[in-house]
Parts: C-alpha cells; sequence; structure tokens
C-alpha cells in the first residue's frame, strides 16, 4: 500500500535554530501534502497543505514565515521550523492521500517529535 | 458544516472484553467516516473506512463499524480486547467540496487492562 516516509522521528534543538522536517511518498505520488501538529493528549491541528508545485495554503492562525514549507517534486514536501522556540515543540504529522481519490483513506507519516531546548 | 464528536475522551475494557468506542458525525450530504488509530509517538493508522457501501465495515485487527445515518453514528466495535489495542483512536470525516481536508474527532484513549 501507499507509504509516506517522515524523517527525522525525533530531533531535539537549540532555541533559535531551525528544524526541516521531509515527508516523501515512497511508492506513489503525492501531489499534495497536509502538515498537522499535534499537542499531548489532543487531536491533530492542520497546518497547512502544501501542492507540488505552487504555494502552500496555510490555516489561520498559523505563521507562513515561521513554518516554510516547500513541496518540490512529487514525492518530497519538507516542513522547516525556523528560529524555533519551546512553544513550538510539538508532534508533526504529514499525510497525504491517495492516488485514487481522498476517499479511499489517507496514510500518515510516524510523525516527528520536535523538542526545542 | 460537517463535524464528528467522540463521545469518551477515555475508555478502559479488560482483555478479552468488547470494545466500544462512539462516533457522531454531522453532515448535510453523504459522509465518508474513516477510523484511525495512533500508538504513542507514532502516526496514523487506517482501521477501516465507509465510503457509501455497505454499512457494516469491517477493518483490520478484529475491528468493525456501523454506520447509522438515522442515529449519525459510526461506532467503532471489537468483540474481544487485545492487550495491543491500547491506543488513541480517531473518528475522521472528508467534508465535502473543501480539498480533501480531514476532519478530526478528539479522540479516544483506549486503556487494556490484563
Amino acid at each position: 500500500g501507499a507509504v509516506v516516509s517522515q524523517h527525522p522521528s525525533r530531533v531535539i534543538c537549540k532555541s533559535g535554530t531551525s528544524v526541516k522536517i521531509e515527508c516523501r511518498s515512497l511508492d506513489f505520488q503525492a501531489t499534495t501534502m497536509f502538515w498537522y501538529r499535534q499537542f499531548p493528549k489532543q487531536s491533530l491541528m492542520l497546518m497547512a497543505t502544501s501542492n507540488e508545485g505552487s504555494k502552500a495554503t496555510y490555516e489561520q492562525g498559523v505563521e507562513k514565515d515561521k513554518f516554510l514549507i516547500n513541496h518540490a517534486s512529487l514525492t518530497l514536501s519538507t516542513l522547516t521550523v525556523t528560529s524555533a522556540h519551546p512553544e513550538d515543540s510539538s508532534f508533526y504529522i504529514c499525510s497525504a492521500p491517495p492516488m485514487g481519490g481522498a476517499y479511499y483513506g489517507y496514510t500518515f507519516g510516524s510523525g516527528t517529535r520536535l523538542t526545542v531546548v | 458544516a460537517q463535524s464528528v464528536t467522540q463521545l469518551d475522551s477515555h475508555v478502559s475494557v479488560s482483555e478479552g472484553t468488547p470494545v466500544l468506542l462512539r462516533c457522531n458525525y454531522s453532515s448535510s450530504y453523504s459522509p465518508s467516516l474513516f477510523w484511525y488509530v495512533q500508538h504513542p509517538n507514532k502516526g496514523l493508522q487506517l482501521l477501516l473506512k465507509y465510503t457509501s457501501a455497505a454499512t457494516l465495515v469491517k477493518g483490520i485487527n478484529g475491528f468493525e463499524a456501523e454506520f447509522k445515518k438515522s442515529e449519525t453514528s459510526f461506532h467503532l466495535t471489537k468483540p474481544s480486547a487485545h492487550m495491543s489495542d491500547a491506543a488513541e483512536y480517531f473518528c475522521v470525516v472528508i467534508p465535502y467540496n473543501q480539498g480533501g481536508k480531514l476532519i478530526f474527532g478528539q479522540g479516544t484513549e483506549l486503556s487494556v487492562k490484563p
């Protein structure tokens, strides 16, 4: 089945540095990738939608300059957390719809646990 | 607007007993509904999906869910819980005509006691 590979699974960085998270679709082409943020014991919150070859669409309240999204190819989407601060510490997950269409069920990456110290 | 509500934030069962995780939806259209499972610090895995075919949907690991339009419900069940079922479960709907965005329920944490 469709697989989305997300890396790194866990990262610790110093405050003020930037962190890049990658999501790759391994056996299908992902023209769209959704990026979520999840706080402990909470549901997933959609941050932004990336589309290959065009600008990402951000949800209300999400800072575009803080969370840079790039969808350079049909198999790679990246999220860069710039000038990270402790409040950015969270679990980030990407997701892509399968080639057959969204109604077949999305594939999720394994998530990235970001800790900013 | 379409939404899903998971009625229990936490459910605790004993190993070998039935599991019931409740989900109600709100939709003006025939919805596409999903159940996902998330183990700690992991991504989400699709358990099953309803897309207007059979109302009783069978998924992986012995889980199933029944779509009941009259009750606007899509409850997840399993006849006999296993320790490995302990995880967070999300009921999800895809709203009509919103570019494929998912709407998540609040999540239900399932604990399984030996």
